[in-house]
């Protein structure tokens, strides 16, 4: 059975970080790309970043540059994302979701993602 | 960046009809290979997203034919043929021409 299971709920103060972590299971672990997306209470979906397992290159959107620190361990089928310096802002539901990397005249597409994790609600308050 | 634009926001439907959402994208998304790089997403209450469309049209394994993605460049339409109602939530484009980046989303309800 393929599925992704994360870490459980995680409540910090603002300045604290976080590790949430997405361990793989009935799939070839550095086939694909795991991403990371989170939601806000009530709001939409926000793509965070996304790395490869195999390599662990990593792309971060604009956004989190600099506070999001994401890892993989191939001996566990599982990857990390560390969030730092965190804010109230930070309160959300955080996702990972495998998808396809398909690579165009040395440009990288990222897309399809067709497995997700059940998220990992994680609460920041003073 | 590229900016997502879905609508209508929340769409009532009466079950057995079909129902359309819109996106449109700030730049287009037609790459010179022919491939429109959106994806489309439905959220149900509760639950993760889960994949429908990719590549603006084409069927997620296991996606109810009822479901249909067209269009092209800056404008997206997925269609609802028939709406039952496991299908009620929230749907959300996606593009992945650039770092991806989601639409708002729109809620559809049955009446």
């Amino acid at each position: 059975q393929v599925y992704l299971m994360q870490s459980g709920a995680e409540v910090k103060k603002p300045g604290d970080s976080v590790n949430v972590s997405c361990k793989a299971s009935g799939f070839v672990f550095t086939s694909w790309y795991i991403h990371w997306v989170r939601q806000a209470p009530g709001q939409g979906l926000e793509w965070m970043g996304i790395i490869n397992p195999s390599g662990g290159v990593t792309r971060n959107a604009q956004k989190f540059q600099g506070r999001v620190t994401m890892t993989s361990d191939k001996s566990t089928s599982t990857v990390h994302m560390e969030l730092s310096s965190l804010t109230i802002e930070d309160t959300a539901v955080y996702y990972c979701a495998r998808g396809w990397r398909v690579q165009v005249w040395s440009r990288d597409y990222f897309y399809h993602m067709d497995v997700w994790g059940k998220g990992t609600t994680v609460q920041v308050s003073s | 960046d590229i900016v997502m634009t879905q609508s209508p926001l929340s769409l009532p439907v009466t079950p057995g009809e079909s129902a359309s959402i819109s996106c449109r994208s700030s730049q287009s998304l037609l790459h010179s290979n022919g491939h429109n790089y959106l994806d489309w997403y439905l959220q149900k209450a509760g639950q993760s997203p889960q994949l429908l469309i990719y590549l603006g049209s084409t069927r997620a394994s296991g996606v109810p034919d009822r479901f249909s993605g067209s269009g092209s460049g800056t404008n997206f339409t997925l269609k609802i043929s028939r709406v039952e109602a496991e299908d009620i939530g929230v749907y959300y484009c996606m593009q992945a021409l650039q770092a991806p980046s989601f639409g708002g989303g729109t809620k559809i309800e049955i009446k």
